[in-house]
């Protein structure tokens, strides 16, 4: 089976821009969650989806939203982009059925803002 | 809500060395824990996870863990180190109910290194 893959990698862009980020889950798998990975915050949750519905969210401000297709491959938009939106973001997949199910990791696009 | 703290940030064993990687959770509910590995410009990857069954938990590489509720840890232990297992390591949480779907809470994560 296919892991997760996640597009573009890497990305820079400049303050004020908006970007998309896009995870394809592994086959069969409804639940996708995005983190954010910083030196200084660490891994934080952004937010989940589960058959096109955000189901949590974290404690991010709302230039950060997603969305999640029908085929359960998900975007995440960051708009009005800040230095501080520079990270690892990584989207993870599971079957979304129970919360003791494990997460299986991308490796991620390393947005720089500049 | 759920937290976790990993003391030490940083861990330094010699090759064949005992490899023991400290986790605290604060949970006020029954807790899932979970053990991943990042290795350099990786995702994460799962070396093994505690969902209420056995509280020794085998995983992975040869990696281990026991939750200890009256200790509320989840410690992550190799008995013998090598070269490969260099990396940085995440203890999470997570628990039952809709407050959590699809969020594990991580720990600020201990960079292991294995010296020859």
């Amino acid at each position: 089976k296919a892991g997760v893959t996640q597009t573009p990698r890497y990305l820079i862009k400049t303050r004020g821009q908006q970007v998309t980020l896009s995870c394809s889950p592994i086959s069969g798998h409804r639940s996708v969650s995005w983190y954010q990975q910083t030196p200084g915050q660490g891994l934080q949750f952004l937010f989940e989806y589960f058959s096109e519905t955000q189901r949590n969210k974290g404690n991010f401000p709302g230039r950060f939203s997603g969305r999640q297709f029908s085929n359960s491959r998900s975007e995440m938009n960051v708009s009005t982009l800040e230095l501080g939106d520079s990270a690892l973001y990584l989207c993870a997949s599971s079957l979304g059925t129970a919360n003791q199910e494990t997460q299986y990791f991308g490796p991620g696009t390393r947005l720089l803002v500049l | 809500a759920q937290s976790v703290t990993q003391l030490g940030s940083h861990v330094s064993v010699s090759e064949g060395a005992l490899v023991l990687l400290r986790c605290n959770y604060s949970s006020s509910v029954p807790p899932y824990l979970f053990w991943y590995v990042q290795y350099p410009n990786q995702g994460l990857q799962l070396l093994l996870k505690y969902t209420s069954a056995a509280t020794l938990v085998k995983g992975i590489n040869g990696f281990e863990a026991e939750f200890k509720k009256s200790e509320t840890s989840f410690h992550l232990t190799k008995p013998s180190a090598h070269m490969s297992d260099a990396a940085e390591y995440f203890c999470a949480v997570s628990v039952a109910g809709g407050t959590s779907y699809g969020k594990l809470t991580f720990g600020q994560g201990t960079i292991l290194t294995v010296h020859p």
